[in-house]
């Protein structure tokens, strides 16, 4: 089942300027995951937050996690050609000693330069 | 370092044919390992997973079936497609490391059922 929902389902900007996509979520978590996948590709992980941590930065990557809102936000600043790709958030469960991730439909960005 | 290496990219197959993906880990022991389906537009669906040799769980009722015949192996098959198998399948692996289960993913296989 789907629970991750990305907001918008699609955006398009101009180089250099920021990109900001939003997650919803419908069940607790351990944490919230984002990804990336170019077209035709498999999916690269960008960057983790864990269900007690409100922010994270990797680079031009900024997550926020609000839980009692469940949901959360990718932050692309100072924006590439090279960052246009489709964005997913996921959700992770641990069940029966395994995770689970609960992907959404994902978001595609597209950069213009 | 890791990787993972699945085959083939790309395959065209008719309705009732059988079908034999692979996915294979390098560099790590006892993975987490999965399967996925992503149909087009569509997000990630879970259709197998497994902790370990031997052991394959289903998420949702299909044609296909899963195999974990090696500790970094894991196959994807079907006896008879059928059209609706048509998809981007990706294979991805895990590692339980304190509360960091991040996974990392093959390039896909295109699967196209005519």
């Amino acid at each position: 089942s789907q629970q991750g929902e990305e907001d918008p389902q699609a955006l398009s900007i101009q180089e250099g300027e920021n990109a900001t996509m939003n997650c919803s979520y419908k069940t607790s978590i351990n944490n919230l995951q984002w990804y990336r996948q170019n077209s035709g590709r498999g999916l690269v992980h960008l960057i983790l937050i864990r269900s007690n941590e409100r922010e994270k930065h990797s680079g031009r990557l900024r997550v926020t996690l609000d839980t009692s809102k469940k949901s959360s936000s990718l932050l692309i600043t100072a924006s590439r050609a090279a960052d246009t790709a489709s964005y997913f958030c996921a959700t992770s469960q641990i069940i029966g000693g395994s995770e689970k991730l609960v992907f959404g439909k994902g978001m595609k960005l597209t950069v213009n330069p | 370092s890791q990787t993972i290496h699945q085959w083939p990219a790309t395959l065209v197959q008719p309705v009732g044919s059988p079908l034999s993906l692979e996915c294979t880990v390098e560099g790590t022991s006892n993975p987490n390992l999965y399967w996925y389906r992503q149909a087009a537009g569509r997000g990630l669906q879970l259709l197998f997973y497994s902790v370990g040799i031997g052991q394959i769980s289903s998420e949702v009722p299909q044609n296909l079936s899963a195999s974990r015949p090696q500790d970094r192996q894991f196959i994807l098959s079907s006896k008879k497609l059928l059209l609706s198998d048509s998809g981007f399948y990706l294979c991805a692996w895990s590692v339980l490391a304190g509360v960091k289960y991040e996974q990392y993913f093959g390039p896909g296989t295109r699967l196209t059922v005519t």
